[in-house]
């Protein structure tokens, strides 16, 4: 199975800041790689595909890149609806794995 | 707009059997693959199963191979996760979602709580 491995595992960030989250594949996935947005009772969303791809809808300062196995999700401006938990994905092959989240907090 | 739509969760003793069902609206639903993921109390996401778009193919994850099956009906727009041989492991939010772009997942349900417990 391919490993997925955010860092860090959580981070304290005020409004107006720009965050970096950081994903690393066990082995070369290409651009198979997607990020998503998860809030406390809520299901995930999609924020980036195919590494850098802005899924419909999400707001430009979410910005995704990277390819094989080194991935970076960056938040432009920090906003107060953004504090959440965020994951990696990889989507080259079954069985589908997720890094182990992101959560972002309030500093 | 799409909508995902989770039932059949609740409570199941171990070694019981649970049959969760999806309803899709909103988009043409025999066009996409679609995955099961569920999220244990307090836990990341996990990936167990996924079907092609026309009832094939499948594939499930090993943590779920040979009790769990999935299905779907596409004259009733439905997905379906039979769950055989529960165990504490289990206890998760099950969220039925479609497959998007390279094997993204766009959209997801609300999620319905499968807790397996004596």
């Amino acid at each position: 199975d391919i490993q997925m491995t955010q860092s860090p595992s959580s981070l304290s960030a005020s409004v107006g800041d720009r965050v970096t989250v950081t994903c690393r594949a066990s082995q070369s996935i290409g651009y198979f790689l997607n990020w998503y947005q998860q809030k406390p009772g809520k299901a995930p969303k999609l924020l980036i595909f195919a590494a850098s791809s802005l899924q419909s809808g999400v707001p430009s300062r979410f910005s995704g890149s990277g390819s094989v196995t080194d991935f970076t999700l960056t938040i432009n401006s920090l906003q107060p609806e953004d504090f959440a938990t965020y994951y990696c994905q990889q989507s080259l092959k079954t069985p589908w794995t997720f890094g182990q989240g992101t959560n972002v907090d309030m500093k | 707009q799409v909508q995902l739509v989770e039932s059949g969760g609740g409570v199941v003793k171990p070694g019981g059997s649970l049959r969760l069902s999806c309803a899709a609206s909103g988009f043409i639903f025999n066009d996409y693959y679609m995955n099961w993921i569920r999220q244990a109390p307090g836990k990341g996401l996990e990936w167990i199963s996924s079907i092609g778009s026309s009832d094939g193919p499948v594939d499930y994850a090993d943590s779920v191979k040979g009790r769990f099956t999935i299905s779907r009906d596409n004259s009733a727009n439905s997905l379906y996760l039979q769950m055989n041989s529960l165990g504490a492991e289990d206890t998760a939010v099950y969220y039925c979602a479609r497959v998007h772009s390279f094997g993204s997942t766009d959209s997801w349900g609300q999620g319905t709580l499968v807790t397996v417990s004596s």
